[in-house]
């Protein structure tokens, strides 16, 4: 299994660009999500999927569009890049949270992005 | 949201010395997880623990649900366990499988 994977590794945009982030599983889990990690800030919850075709908001939102086609991908668009989205964004993904099951997050390598 | 406090935020350790890191939270959780987030960025799963205790190698944790903490112990550590340290829960009760994260603690182990 590759896991969680994400493309790109780094990415230099310009204020008003717009880009997709990429965001892959190949574990069959039903739950994804993305967060964005900023110095002191810890980790924050942008949207989440807890199956294709559903989605939701997280924490921060603003800015950010998702959807989920298939149960695999969770792509993450930008839609007007400004230099607040400048960050680490990382995608996660576990089994579904509604089984009351085993649960544990894995996450992807993480997307470097600047915001110029 | 839970409210989830790390201690210490930072650690400097030299080779062979053993650490507790401490986390605790503020309301029941059905989730805990302890992540090494690696210098070049990734989050790297350690332990998922929402109760009990496991052992993996030189690393050990133990979560204490009824008093709400989590340890996580490192013993002989080596300069690649550097790096950031993360805890992060789901409340109990929770659907929605949104992890909250503490601060982290900075861990630094010189050779």
């Amino acid at each position: 299994n590759a896991g969680v994977t994400q493309t790109p590794k780094f990415q230099v945009l310009k204020t008003g660009q717009s880009m997709t982030l990429q965001c892959a599983q190949d574990m069959n889990h039903e739950y994804m999500s993305w967060y964005r990690q900023d110095p002191g800030m810890g980790l924050r919850l942008i949207h989440y999927s807890v199956g294709a075709g559903i989605t939701d908001q997280g924490e921060v939102p603003n800015g950010y569009n998702v959807s989920r086609s298939t149960t695999e991908d969770f792509p993450l668009r930008l839609l007007s890049a400004a230099p607040s989205q400048t960050s680490v964004y990382f995608c996660a993904s576990s089994y579904s949270f509604t089984s009351g099951g085993y649960n544990e997050q894995f996450f992807g390598p993480g997307t470097r992005l600047t915001v110029l | 949201g839970i409210q989830v406090e790390q201690s210490p935020p930072d650690l400097i350790l030299q080779e062979g010395a053993n650490s507790t890191l401490r986390c605790n939270f503020s309301d029941s959780v059905n989730n805990l997880q302890w992540f090494h987030q690696n210098p070049w960025g990734q989050l790297i799963n350690l332990f998922y623990i929402p109760s009990g205790t496991k052992q993996n190698g030189r690393l050990s944790a133990t979560t204490v649900a009824t008093e709400r903490y989590s340890l996580l112990y490192i013993s002989s550590s080596q300069t690649t366990d550097s790096g950031v340290y993360f805890c992060a829960v789901v409340g109990r009760g929770s659907t929605l499988g949104r992890l909250y994260f503490g601060r982290g603690t900075q861990l630094t182990v010189w050779p």
